[in-house]
Parts: C-alpha cells; structure tokens; sequence
C-alpha cells in the first residue's frame, strides 16, 4: 500500500464549479500535512498546510481527519488558473512523502 | 530574492554516461533534499541534507546513484553509469529547519533538470 494515495483524475470542472480532492496515508504517526500545487513541466509549490482544526485560504478549504488518516480539499468557484496537479503531502520523521496527484482541469 | 537553483535545465546523455546534477539552495536555508519525479511513480525522496550532513538517503536507488553537500551553498547528484530507467526530472528543494519540524518551514523547488538517458 502506498504511503499517499490521492484519485489521479482528472477532474473536468466548468469554471465556478465547487471541486473536492481527498487523500489519504497510512502512518498513524504522521504529524503534519499539506497540498502542493505542480503546474504543468513545473515544479511543485506549496499551496497550504493543513491543520487539525480545518483551515481555510480564500477560496480554499483543507481538512484533516487524524482517525480516518484523511485529508481533503475543496476549492471553491473554480477559475480556469486553478487547472493543474494537486499533491497532497504528509510528513512523517521530517521527511515529506508526496502522493502521486490529483489532475484538476477548469474549462470555461 | 534568488529562489533554488538548479543546472542543467535539460540533460539528454547515452547510457553508461556519467551525469552531473547541480543544485544552489536558497542562501540561510539549511536543509536540502533531491527528488526524482517520473509518471510511474510521481514524486520520490533520494536524499536529505541537514547542515550539510545526509541524514536520510534511504530513497537512493542504489549505488549508482551518489550526492554531495561540500558546502551550504552547493549540492550534486550524480549518477554513474547512467541507465535509460533513470530519465525522470529531478527536483532539488531546500528549506529553512528550525530544528526537526517542516511544519512551518515550506519545501522551496528548483525548476528541476529533465534528464533523458537514451
């Protein structure tokens, strides 16, 4: 079983449309977590972290949900800019460990 | 503000070559990591440094695959011999640890050398 399991896709949205990605990793004892966002021949870059409480960054929402090992993403009123691949990531022994992405396409 | 420096941008070699892959990280951070991005397998962990140290390189396929940290502002990673198996692009990314948790200290990418071994 992989560490980080994450549905590849792709996710064919029309703009405006609200889009959810979950993910999820199999060490209990992970301790923190994040989404990356790669755009095409890029490289990743962190989107945001996530905490265990949910948090939120404008049109973005994460969760963590510590007994299930899950962690989802909604994004909100997506744009045609949002279209790229989600990593959601989770750290365990200061080490990173990136799933293998979800494909977001955003079409007008 | 400089951000990860990487070099070549593209690597295309013949098999049994050796190969060279050169990483400047951003100036104060003090932990550097290499990692390989195929479509098979997505991203994957080589090796970490911490102040200059390997802490980890579990992730190092094997022993064709080697890296250096001479100094804070400079890494390698080369592959000898190289095999067509190891095209992939490779990532450097360095970050500022402030002491055990990456938590509030991001992963900063380098735009990565696309290696091709033919």
């Amino acid at each position: 079983r992989k560490e980080v399991e994450q549905d590849p896709g792709p996710f064919n949205v029309p703009e405006g449309a609200t889009v959810a990605f979950n993910c999820t990793y199999s060490n209990s004892a992970s301790q923190s977590f994040f989404w990356y966002r790669q755009d095409c021949r890029k490289e990743p870059k962190l989107l945001m972290s996530v905490y265990s409480s949910g948090n939120e960054d404008g049109r973005f929402t994460a969760q963590l949900n510590r007994a299930s090992q899950y962690i989802s993403l909604l994004i909100r009123d997506s744009k045609l800019s949002d279209s790229a691949t989600y990593l959601c990531v989770v750290e365990h022994g200061n080490k990173l460990v990136f799933g293998a992405g979800t494909i977001l396409r955003v079409k007008s | 503000d400089a951000g990860v420096i990487q070099s070549p941008r593209h690597e295309v070699t013949e098999m049994g070559q050796e190969v060279t892959l050169r990483c400047k990280p951003i100036s104060g951070h003090n932990s550097l990591f290499w990692y390989r991005q195929t479509m098979m397998r997505g991203l994957e962990l080589l090796i970490y440094f911490n102040n200059n140290v390997p802490i980890d390189d579990s992730g190092m396929p094997e022993d064709r695959f080697s890296a250096k940290m001479p100094n804070a502002s400079f890494s390698t990673l080369k592959i000898q011999p190289s095999e067509p198996r190891d095209s992939a692009v490779y990532f450097c990314a360095s970050s500022l640890d402030p002491g055990g948790s990456l938590y509030n200290s991001p992963l900063h990418f380098g735009n990565g050398t696309r290696l091709t071994v033919t």
